[in-house]
């Protein structure tokens, strides 16, 4: 059960789009849709962005997209705003019928 | 609305026990599965254990297994985390988590956390 790889930070200008990559294996994400993404702001509990790979919740900007290819997915946050500074977590359902998390990406708005 | 709220933290010596709750409202708690989720002072999120709608599954993270046991009460609308022979590094902020299956699956709601620190 080892993390899902993500890139430690990420960075873009206010406008700009960012893309955050969610490595795992054919064992998770390689296999299954049930990839979701999760923004964390310091001192609060995360927020679901995306689910079931590229589904955007109710009240989510559309400026949250995700996508997978393999045994990666990746979040794309586009038109960056200074509101979407915080941690994003990957997730993914493994075939051991339990959960594994990504490593985690602080998202930086210079 | 949809709540979950944990209690049952503190500071704990290692190989010592506590248990956790989470004490669910504003949903039919027996319709969905509820997982636990920790985070380690400043580190990211671990996921730690799920249990079924009915109880009749379980499943682990590696380090946890064999010594945490993850259990609900329908009758009350309680998620349950019991956890035995502590170490250091089961210190973290422990969040239990609602799974949503109707509109695909993915875990919709949180609560605030229940720190446990386990020290001497």
């Amino acid at each position: 059960q080892s993390a899902l790889t993500q890139p430690p930070s990420v960075s873009g200008s206010p406008g700009q789009s960012v893309t955050i990559s969610c490595t795992g294996t054919s064992s998770d994400v390689g296999s299954y849709n049930r990839v979701s993404w999760y923004q964390q702001p310091p001192g609060t509990a995360p927020k679901v962005m995306i689910y079931e790979v590229s589904h955007r919740p109710s009240g989510v900007p559309d400026r949250f997209s995700g996508s997978k290819s393999g045994n990666t997915a990746s979040l794309t946050i586009s038109g960056l705003q200074a509101e979407d500074e915080a941690d994003y977590y990957c997730n993914s359902y493994t075939s051991s019928s339990t959960y594994v998390f990504g490593t985690g990406t602080k998202v930086t708005v210079l | 609305q949809v709540q979950v709220v944990e209690s049952g933290g503190g500071v704990v010596q290692p190989g010592r026990s506590l248990r956790l709750s989470c004490a669910a409202s504003g949903f039919t708690f027996s319709n969905y599965g509820m997982h636990w989720v920790r985070q380690a002072p400043g580190k990211g999120l671990e996921w730690v254990a799920v249990i079924w709608f009915d109880g009749s599954n379980e499943y682990y993270a590696d380090a946890v297994k064999g010594r945490f046991t993850i259990s609900r009460d329908n009758s009350k609308s309680t998620l349950y985390l019991q956890m035995n022979s502590l170490r250091a590094e089961d210190t973290a902020v422990y969040y239990c988590a609602r799974e949503e299956y109707r509109y695909g699956y993915h875990f919709d709601h949180w609560g605030q956390g229940t720190l446990v620190t386990v020290s001497s």
